[in-house]
């Protein structure tokens, strides 16, 4: 069975400094993963998403995250975060064929000035 | 153009009555999905409508939870006798197609209080 595992649940970090949100998946089969973002009082929203060729994919809003095979992860990254970057940060990892979306627990980023 | 829409917003309920949810998907989208994010927990999966094919009910907790969908259109999630684990967000999701590839696009929910 598929799963995601997030390990840190909340991320306090200062604005424009670096962060990283970390994701691992557990799949036997090639999988599609995701990064969806919950703003304050908002639904989710998708932030990106690999599904097949370069293993590093970007936002519009400067994060990025890289598919790594070999450790069966997908971290997020940004190199400056912002005050408005403040949200949850939910992973997912979903099969070829599958229907629903496997995803991890969620990563609260705090942004502080 | 609109969203995927999702009525109530809230919903109170004392424990043991039935509870009716609404999703209103994005207009030609034949994928739906229905997802519960309890508090402090990541979402998990419920159920999912692809066209008239027969539902994927492998996420449902118990039998007291059921949903319906006409065509490709309104879906309805109902829960019966609720109890108070029944409490979370309810959040309906869709897809243009089935399948992997596809971005599910999200509600914002229906936050659930079982008393």
């Amino acid at each position: 069975a598929q799963s995601v595992t997030q390990l840190d649940s909340q991320v306090p970090v200062f604005e424009e400094a670096p962060v990283e949100l970390r994701c691992n998946y557990s799949s036997s089969v090639s999988v599609y993963l995701f990064w969806y973002v919950q703003y304050p009082n908002q639904g989710l929203q998708l932030l990106l998403k690999y599904l097949s060729g370069s293993t590093l994919v970007e936002s519009i809003n400067g994060f990025e995250a890289e598919f790594n095979k070999s450790q069966t992860s997908f971290h997020l990254r940004k190199p400056s975060v912002h005050i408005s970057d403040t949200a949850e940060y939910f992973c997912a990892v979903r099969g070829g064929s599958q229907g629903n979306l496997i995803f991890g627990k969620g990563t609260k980023l705090s942004v502080k000035p | 153009g609109a969203g995927v829409s999702q009525s109530p917003s809230n919903k109170v309920t004392e424990k043991g009555k039935d509870v009716e949810l609404r999703c209103d998907p994005i207009s030609g989208h034949t994928a739906l999905y229905w997802y519960r994010q309890r508090l402090g927990q990541g979402l998990e999966f419920l159920i999912y409508f692809q066209g008239n094919s027969a539902p994927d009910k492998s996420g449902l907790p118990s039998d007291r939870f059921s949903a319906e969908r006409t065509g490709e259109s309104v879906s309805t999630l109902t829960i019966q006798r609720t109890q108070q684990e029944d409490s979370a967000v309810y959040l309906c999701a869709s897809s243009p197609r089935a399948g992997g590839r596809e971005t599910q696009y999200f509600g914002p929910g229906t936050r659930l209080l079982v008393l």
